[in-house]
């Protein structure tokens, strides 16, 4: 599996656009790069995912770098209830198990 | 709400017993995942069925078994719990088992092993 590299920390405030890293150098042509969160101690959320082409749902936007080496997922106005550990990650071809990094803990200031 | 139920919603319990955790996934959704959330080993996929078969394990131990019914209902069984057992039990289920496929989580089992 594909390893991510995200930063440990990103404070971002209310009503500003929100920009998650994920390095992901090592990824395969066949693999997807999924973002999910969770907040608190819920249940990880989905967020978004894709291949290769920017990708935008009711909830954010993703952006894969043309060599697919790295992603950055924008929450375009966040709010305090953003505020939650987001992590990246490569899902391989042939399987959907998800391993989970570190992941990046956003907090959302107002 | 995901549409993932698990229960029950906490557990207290002794070292050395067994306990069993509870799953109702989503409508429709045949895969069924299980994943451990502890302090200093973050969250790790234990073990995947899909529609009643065993699709692929993580990181379980021995002394945990897992299986999916006929309705489509899993249990995660956990049995001489340990004190570094306690942590939070997520399951999780999707329509299908490939890489363009979405999970949905339910909101955890926390199991405290005293």
């Amino acid at each position: 599996d594909a390893k991510t590299t995200q930063p440990t920390s990103m404070d971002c405030a209310e009503g500003r656009a929100a920009n998650l890293p994920c390095n992901h150098s090592t990824i395969s042509g066949n693999e997807y790069v999924y973002w999910y969160r969770q907040i608190h101690s819920q249940g990880p959320q989905y967020i978004i995912h894709g291949l290769k082409n920017n990708e935008t749902n009711e909830m954010a936007s993703l952006i894969i770098t043309e060599d697919r080496k790295s992603s950055t997922l924008i929450l375009p106005h966040a709010t305090l209830r953003d505020t939650a550990v987001y992590y990246c990650i490569v899902v391989s071809y042939n399987t959907d198990k998800l391993i989970f990094g570190t992941g990046t803990r956003l907090q959302v200031f107002p | 709400d995901s549409g993932v139920t698990q229960t029950p919603k906490h557990l207290i319990t002794a070292t050395g017993q067994r306990v069993t955790l509870r799953c109702s996934p989503r409508s429709g959704d045949l895969s069924v995942y299980w994943y451990q959330q502890s302090l200093d080993q973050g969250l790790q996929f234990l073990i995947q069925y899909y529609n009643g078969e065993e699709r692929a394990k993580g990181n379980i131990l021995e002394r945990f078994s897992a299986q999916q019914f006929p309705d489509l209902h899993s249990e995660l069984n956990l049995s001489s719990l340990e004190l570094g057992d306690s942590a939070l039990y997520f399951c999780a289920s999707s329509v299908r088992w490939d890489n363009e496929n979405i999970q949905y989580f339910g909101a955890g089992t926390r199991l405290s092993v005293l």
